[in-house]
């Protein structure tokens, strides 16, 4: 099967500072990557599409300021949350997708409370 | 506007009875569908797929049954067992590679 890595599991960070989540494919390449980000008994709401070696493209409401996606390589998508307010805690879950394939491997997530 | 609605927030079964667990949506261009599972403060875990060109698929236990006409999908568990008990999400793609996600259905499974 095809395995996806998110790291740290769960951060708490201060008001202003800026964290940093990484997702990575470990046994297949990922020319895309996506971002998600779940509230509470809510659905994924998909926050961004990353493309290995380009921009990003945001979803509509999505400030691309704030949350800095880089997809540095095939096997690996960061999420840059900065400038963090209480507001942005929530449950971000990265998704990739093997070449050839509609299946989408999902990351543990990531449970960001900004204190 | 939401795509894709499972109306159901939950849903409660008996162990070893069946579980069927619905979603809607209303974009006609989604032409793959997916089931996912997904514990708290876990990300989903695919379960399984079902092409528009087909009104059903099966593997196991799960069985995805999709009809068109009334772009409707439903998720079949037989037998339940305690370890299903979990939060289940549908998701719908247009051949674009993002999903879209329906608000999730918890289902227990009671002994």
């Amino acid at each position: 099967g095809a395995v996806v890595s998110q790291h740290p599991s769960w951060v708490i960070c201060k008001s202003g500072t800026s964290v940093k989540i990484e997702c990575r494919s470990l046994d297949f390449q990922a020319t895309t990557m996506f971002w998600y980000r779940q509230f509470p008994k809510q659905s994924l709401m998909l926050m961004a599409t990353s493309n290995e070696g380009s921009k990003a493209t945001y979803e509509q409401g999505v400030e691309k300021d704030k949350f800095l996606i880089n997809h540095a390589s095939l096997t690996l998508s960061t999420l840059t949350v900065t400038s963090a307010h209480p507001e942005d805690s929530s449950f971000y879950i990265c998704s990739a997708r093997k070449q050839g394939s509609t299946e989408a491997f999902f990351g543990q997530g990531t449970r960001l409370t900004v204190v | 506007d939401q795509q894709v609605k499972q109306n159901s927030p939950s849903l409660s079964v008996q162990e070893g009875r069946i579980s069927i667990l619905n979603c809607d949506y209303t974009n006609s261009m989604f032409d793959y569908f997916l089931w996912y599972k997904k514990y708290p403060a876990e990300g989903p875990t695919f379960l399984i797929s079902i092409s528009s060109i087909k009104d059903k698929n099966e593997d196991g236990r799960f069985t995805v049954f999709l009809n068109k006409s009334a772009k409707h999908l439903s998720l079949h568990i037989v037998p339940s067992q305690p370890g299903d008990s979990a939060v289940y999400f549908c998701a719908a793609s247009d051949g674009a590679q993002k999903l879209v996600f329906g608000q999730g259905t918890r289902l227990t499974i009671n002994p």
